[in-house]
């Protein structure tokens, strides 16, 4: 079965400072991968998704995230935060291939951006 | 752009009660889920329907639980009787196939069981 670690839990930055997101998985087939974002009393809502192709994928909201293979990471960045992207995050991962194909979810990181 | 509705938004219930979670999932879409979030943790898989029938299901998932597609719209999870570790956001999900998966998510049930 699929896993998720995100090795951050709580990140603080002010604003413009620039952002990264740690994301890494386990599992021994093609996955796909995504990062959602949900900000206070929201749903999840998709920033990005890699499928395939060009590892380097760019999001809503000037979000990007960089898949390395070699690595199993997922990491998502941004290069100047604003205080409006305050909110939890979430790195996700599901199976290319098999049937109903389940989201597992890391445990997700709460981004706190001071004004 | 396509929702998924989740209602209530929240539901307060007495512990041992029976509670009754609605989903309208996105009309062309074939898969349906049921996740959930307690305060704190991660999001966690909970149950997928398929072709009327339940495709797999978590350790979470356990006899308490049901789903349900009772008409060509909704889609349900029924707690028989709830206890306390069961409040929680309790998300809808549904998605298409083909390469895109379409992956929705529904704004959630916050559910508290007191």
């Amino acid at each position: 079965a699929q896993s998720v670690s995100q090795h951050n839990h709580h990140v603080i930055l002010s604003e413009a400072a620039s952002l990264e997101l740690g994301c890494n998985y386990s599992y021994g087939g093609t996955v796909n991968l995504f990062w959602y974002v949900q900000y206070p009393g929201q749903h999840l809502q998709l920033l990005l998704k890699y499928f395939s192709g060009d590892p380097l994928v760019k999001g809503i909201k000037g979000f990007e995230a960089e898949f390395i293979k070699s690595k199993f990471s997922f990491n998502l960045r941004k290069p100047s935060v604003q205080w409006s992207d305050t909110a939890e995050y979430f790195c996700a991962v599901i199976p290319a291939s098999g049937s109903a194909r389940q989201l597992t979810f890391g445990s997700g990181t709460q981004l706190t951006v001071l004004p | 752009e396509p929702e998924v509705t989740q209602t209530p938004s929240h539901q307060v219930t007495q512990m041992g009660q029976e509670v009754i979670l609605r989903c309208v999932p996105i009309s062309n879409h074939l898969y349906f889920y049921w996740y959930r979030q307690i305060l704190g943790q991660k999001v966690e898989f909970l149950v997928s329907f398929y072709n009327n029938e339940i495709s797999e299901k978590s350790e979470i998932f356990d006899d308490q639980f049901s789903v349900e597609r009772p008409d060509g719209s909704n889609f349900t999870l029924k707690i028989r009787s709830t206890k306390l570790e069961d409040s929680a956001m309790y998300f809808c999900a549904s998605r298409g196939t083909g390469a895109f998966y379409g992956y929705t998510f529904g704004s959630g049930t916050r559910l508290t069981v007191v």
